[in-house]
């Protein structure tokens, strides 16, 4: 069965921290994993994009990672900021399948002064 | 560009009624969806279009219909709602893999 699982559910940092949220996967034949970044209230946002080929991508602050041999990815935050309170969810597609778009369950972050 | 907007942003509704969410989406792209978004939950997709005029049915298709008539407007409808439906509703616009949401259309239903 194709499914994402996220870890933790919910996370408290410190202001200026950094934290790393993690994403598992059975997702096959695997397409690409993205990271979104949801507040609340608002739509999806999009962070990160990485295929099968790629190891690790950066956006800024968020840096993710795929193993795509154990099928995990993580996505790292550094020097957390009051603003990177959301949720982040980890998604994952299967190969050239419009509808087979497994999102996970998010985990939910809050960044505290 | 505005991106992809959804009205309305809120509805109640009680049970038997029936609406319709109107997505609008202006960068042109060929691939709409509609998920629903409960707690704890992952988002699950209702039904998607590969473009106009055509409709396919998603992960959670019961009791919901779409139409594409228009390539810029997905509209989702319930024809008799139900205490189930109660969720947060997101359209989506995708070109390649990238997808863009809208702020989402949250619907109650008693």
């Amino acid at each position: 069965k194709n499914q994402v699982e996220q870890s933790p559910q919910s996370l408290i940092i410190l202001e200026g921290k950094n934290c790393t949220l993690q994403c598992n996967y059975t997702v096959s034949p695997f397409s690409n994993l993205r990271w979104y970044k949801q507040d609340t209230g608002r739509g999806p946002v999009s962070l990160t994009i990485m295929t099968f080929s790629e190891n690790t991508k950066s956006n800024g602050r968020y840096t993710a990672t795929l193993d795509a041999d154990t099928k995990q990815s993580s996505l790292h935050i550094t020097a957390s900021q009051l603003s990177d309170s959301a949720s982040y969810i980890c998604v994952v597609s299967a190969r050239t399948s419009y509808d087979k778009v497994i999102f996970g369950p998010g985990t939910s972050l809050s960044v505290i002064p | 560009n505005a991106g992809v907007t959804q009205t309305p942003k809120f509805r109640v509704l009680k049970t038997g009624q029936s609406m319709t969410l109107l997505c609008a989406q202006d960068m042109n792209h060929e691939y709409m969806y509609w998920y629903r978004q409960d707690p704890g939950m992952g988002l699950r997709l209702i039904h998607y279009s590969v473009g106009e005029g055509t409709t396919a049915k998603g992960e959670v298709p019961d009791g919901y219909n779409v139409s594409r008539l228009k390539k810029q407007n997905f509209l989702l409808g319930l024809e008799s709602a139900a205490p189930s439906q109660t969720s947060v509703y997101f359209c989506a616009s995708s070109y390649m893999v990238e997808q863009y949401f809208g702020p989402g259309t949250r619907l109650t239903v008693t």
